[in-house]
């Protein structure tokens, strides 16, 4: 079993709605769970970080965590053209290293 | 601050030949990551920092690959006798341990062709 699970997608959303990316992880002593988006030939940047059980909101996007079924979330509301990219969702493991999952990729249809 | 910086942004090698990337991270941050990203998959740990010392290595990674951060501050990870495999973009990330939430913030890579 891989660590980190994501949906490779193509996911597509059509301009204006809202994005949902999903994100599972196998460690149970993991903490931190952090929400990175990559451009096409560019590293990855921050988006968000969530430790606690439940979500946080950071403008248009909200990031949810269920530490009980090992799922984490990012919810993109009012999903713009510019948001197509890939986003990953990264773990720190309870031996303190990040660890990433595959990526999603993200299509928002103007 | 500008970020993480990394030099070079492209390289292009023959198999068989050394090369060595270099990585400056954000100025008052203690650890400093290298990543490995192909195609289609997430970024692969290679190994860590904190301060000057090497902290742990993936075992995923062979003898070939080294790396260095002798003052604590810039780092350079250099692969010997390449292999058309190493072709990937090489992504160093920078993160402040020890005050709070540790977060990492990447530098824009360096994308390596071997031929």
């Amino acid at each position: 079993q891989k660590e980190v699970e994501q949906n490779s997608g193509p996911l597509s959303v059509p301009e204006g709605a809202i994005a949902s990316l999903n994100c599972t992880y196998s460690d149970r002593g993991s903490q931190s769970f952090f929400w990175y988006r990559q451009y096409s030939g560019k590293s990855p940047e921050l988006i968000m970080f969530i430790y606690s059980n439940g979500d946080k909101e950071d403008g248009r996007f909200t990031a949810q965590l269920n530490k009980a079924s090992q799922y984490v979330s990012l919810l993109i509301r009012d999903s713009q053209p510019s948001d197509s990219a890939t986003y990953l969702c990264a773990m720190k493991t309870s031996y303190d290293k990040v660890i990433f999952g595959p990526g999603t990729s993200l299509s928002v249809i103007p | 601050d500008t970020g993480v910086s990394q030099n070079p942004r492209h390289k292009i090698t023959k198999r068989g030949q050394n090369v060595t990337f270099r990585c400056d991270p954000i100025s008052e941050h203690n650890r400093l990551y290298w990543y490995r990203q192909t195609l289609g998959q997430g970024p692969e740990f290679l190994t860590y920092f904190q301060n000057e010392a090497q902290l742990e290595k993936s075992r995923l990674l062979s003898d070939r690959f080294s790396a260095e951060r002798p003052k604590g501050s810039f780092s350079t990870l250099e692969i010997q006798r390449t292999e058309q495999g190493d072709s990937a973009m090489y992504l160093c990330a920078s993160s402040l341990y020890g005050r709070g939430q540790e977060t990492q913030y990447f530098g824009p890579g360096t994308r390596l062709l071997v031929l």
